[in-house]
């Protein structure tokens, strides 16, 4: 059974960079898309990107300036960067596996609040 | 920019039947848009209930099923049960690539 857990700071600076990690267990990282997602509080699901285990991306336009994932295959592990956060980067952070045209496993996620 | 539409909520009885639909701002959904659908309960992640429009998702009772209807894809809850009460999303592929996600629908089951 293939489980994804989200890790990474709780509280970040307005202007600074938040760095996520997904860590995958159960199995291997190889020959899948992983994905980031986020939701604000009380508020709806975005879609951040994705990116496949040999290191190709696409990423959501509205974020692209400033986000960079990479992934660590031999530590079966996948990130997430995003620079310049704002109190609209507020929410709970999701990694997911992509599938088939559809995210079909999910992490617990990670909530991030951004705050001086 | 692309809007992906979905009522913001609906009341269903138990044992009723309830369609939930996502639709674009711009044009119509068909099955290119390789629409799927997930289901929310407060504090927990998102669980996969439909993907490539009517593909139910390992484990998902088939209360659950998927299709176009029209313009819109659509999500079906037939004998809509307690636990059904959810926020449902659907979620896009559009042809650049990306993906994009609906409003979300908030279902009471009363």
């Amino acid at each position: 059974q293939v489980q994804m857990q989200e890790s990474g700071p709780g509280l970040v600076k307005p202007s600074e960079t938040l760095s996520l990690t997904c860590t995958v267990s159960g199995g291997s990282i190889s020959n899948y898309f992983w994905s980031w997602i986020r939701q604000p509080p009380g508020k709806g699901l975005e879609w951040i990107g994705y990116i496949y285990y040999s290191g190709s991306t696409n990423y959501n336009p509205s974020l692209k300036s400033r986000v960079t994932m990479s992934v660590d295959a031999s530590k079966n592990q996948f990130s997430l960067r995003l620079t310049s956060m704002t109190a609209a980067d507020t929410a709970v952070y999701y990694c997911a596996r992509y599938g088939y045209y559809h995210f079909d496993m999910w992490g617990q996620g990670t909530m991030v609040t951004v705050s001086s | 920019q692309t809007v992906v539409t979905q009522e913001s909520s609906f009341s269903v009885s138990p044992g009723g039947t309830v369609t939930l639909t996502c639709g674009l701002n711009s044009g119509s959904v068909s099955a290119t848009y390789y629409p799927s659908w997930y289901q929310q309960t407060p504090g927990q992640p998102p669980r996969t209930l439909i993907y490539n429009t009517n593909a139910r998702s390992s484990g998902v009772p088939d209360r659950f099923s998927g299709s176009i209807l029209g313009n819109k894809a659509a999500l079906t809850i037939t004998g809509a049960q307690a636990d059904d009460e959810s926020d449902y999303y659907c979620v896009l592929y559009m042809a650049s690539g990306i993906y994009v996600f609906g409003t979300g629908t908030k279902v009471t089951v009363l």
